[in-house]
């Protein structure tokens, strides 16, 4: 039983134009959602959460948005760089960002 | 500020050994949770420690246990061993619990 899932195991896009990854969630009870960033042989790194009390969160290139009717949410980055390349990760909780619940990751790759 | 630091980095044992892991949550966070990667089934949560206590328990059987020290650090220990055992441990520290959970650079267990 999946609770998160990113159902594009891999992107590609190019340098410059926006980056859009998607992450659906079944468990109406998550009101916390994060998305982190892998590279091989790292620990996943923090980048930008939103709580289910806005639809909307921005930080610098990071943006995430929340669709709570459709259990939906996506991070856009723009512009990408090649520095963007890696796996990225959502993850929803509830009460708060503990015992975080993982999709299963999106390898994005930022062509030239 | 140092970030989640996790020793030892890689760790190779054989099946029905029983191994600790060992992570020193960023100064000043009291709360630290630990995950475990795998290829099949992703980053899974094991268990959350806030102030000496388990707060937070994933779906794991008992040979997977922890426990987190006055000053905050934490060791999970995984006794008898199995192959499917082997995996990515990462451990994640947060100022308190529902906080943002940072992560360290995880210990690679192999198990033969």
């Amino acid at each position: 039983d999946q609770q998160v899932k990113q159902n594009s195991p891999s992107l590609s896009v190019q340098e410059g134009r926006i980056s859009i990854l998607n992450c659906d969630y079944t468990n109406s009870m998550f009101d916390y959602f994060l998305w982190y960033k892998k590279y091989p042989a790292e620990g996943p790194t923090f980048l930008i959460s939103i709580s289910s009390i806005k639809d909307k969160n921005e930080d610098g290139r990071f943006t995430v948005f929340l669709n709570k009717s459709a259990k939906h949410l996506s991070l856009h980055i723009v512009p990408s760089q090649p520095g963007d390349s890696a796996v990225y990760f959502c993850a929803a909780s509830a009460g708060g960002a503990q015992k975080l619940v993982f999709g299963q990751g999106t390898r994005l790759t930022i062509n030239p | 500020k140092a970030g989640v630091t996790q020793t030892p980095r890689y760790l190779i044992k054989t099946r029905g050994q029983q191994v600790t892991l060992s992570c020193s949550p960023i100064s000043g966070h009291r709360s630290v949770s630990w995950y475990q990667q795998t290829p099949g089934q992703g980053l899974q949560f094991l268990f959350e420690y806030f102030s000496e206590t388990q707060r937070n328990k994933g779906n794991f059987p008992g040979r997977f246990s922890g426990r987190q020290f006055s000053n905050s650090r934490s060791e999970m220990n995984v006794s008898t061993l199995e192959l499917g055992d082997s995996a990515l441990y990462l451990c994640a520290s947060s100022l308190a619990l529902g906080d943002t959970q940072y992560f360290g650079p995880g210990t690679r267990l192999t198990v033969l």
